[in-house]
């Protein structure tokens, strides 16, 4: 069993630029979101997509887009990059949104920006 | 809204001596409560988790039980190993996440485990 990859590990942009990260979910999982990870903080949800519609999102401004293909693999995209998005994007997948499908996170992608 | 807070780090304990990382909570109604660990470079893993309020979750050695009255969701180990230095998160799901699987983390507690 495949668990969640995410590409690429690290990343390094400049200010203004867009950059799109990559999410393969775990085999048989149609539920995925996606988290924002600050140096020393914990995640905070940035959206989830079931079945290729956004079905939540936290409180991140429209320049952070996403999109879920029909594999249930997403893309999260963010626009007019600024310093404070540097962080952890964290992907995480599930079989459903209920509760007793736990979330599989994957490593995730540090990005960095300058 | 909903909200976590967890015991400051950095934790240092020295093997074989016992945990507790507080965790306290503020949700509307009845949240699923969560922790999960985050080993360097690694993504985070469920540890356990309690969905009602006296449950107890646990896994590795690891507890910890939802209390309602305290809202509190305190992880406890009774001997660490150096194995289970990472980064303690507590996290929650409430009613009000909608049809999302959203989860609020606390801030996360760092624990270094000595030999």
């Amino acid at each position: 069993e495949t668990g969640v990859t995410q590409s690429p590990t690290h990343l390094i942009k400049t200010r203004g630029q867009q950059v799109t990260l990559r999410c393969s979910s775990q085999s048989g999982h149609n539920t995925v979101s996606w988290y924002q990870q600050a140096l020393g903080q914990g995640p905070q949800f940035i959206f989830q997509y079931y079945r290729e519609e956004e079905n939540g999102r936290g409180n991140f401004p429209p320049r952070f887009s996403g999109l879920q293909f029909p594999n249930y693999s997403s893309e999260l995209n963010v626009n007019a990059l600024e310093l404070d998005d540097s962080a952890l994007y964290l992907c995480a997948s599930s079989f459903s949104t209920g509760d007793n499908s736990p979330l599989h996170f994957g490593n995730g992608t540090r990005l960095t920006v300058t | 809204g909903n909200s976590v807070t967890q015991m400051e780090g950095p934790v240092t304990l020295s093997e074989e001596a016992f945990l507790t990382i507080n965790c306290t909570y503020t949700a509307t109604g009845y949240p699923s409560l969560f922790w999960y660990v985050q080993y360097p470079g690694e993504g985070l893993q469920l540890l356990l988790k309690a969905t009602k309020a006296d449950d107890k979750g646990s896994n590795k050695g690891f507890e910890a039980t939802y209390r309602k009255e305290t809202t509190s969701f305190h992880l406890e180990k009774g001997s660490v190993q150096v194995s289970d230095s990472a980064v303690y998160f507590c996290a929650l799901r409430g009613i009000s996440s909608g049809s999302a699987r959203q989860l609020t983390f606390g801030s996360g507690t760092q624990l270094t485990v000595l030999p």
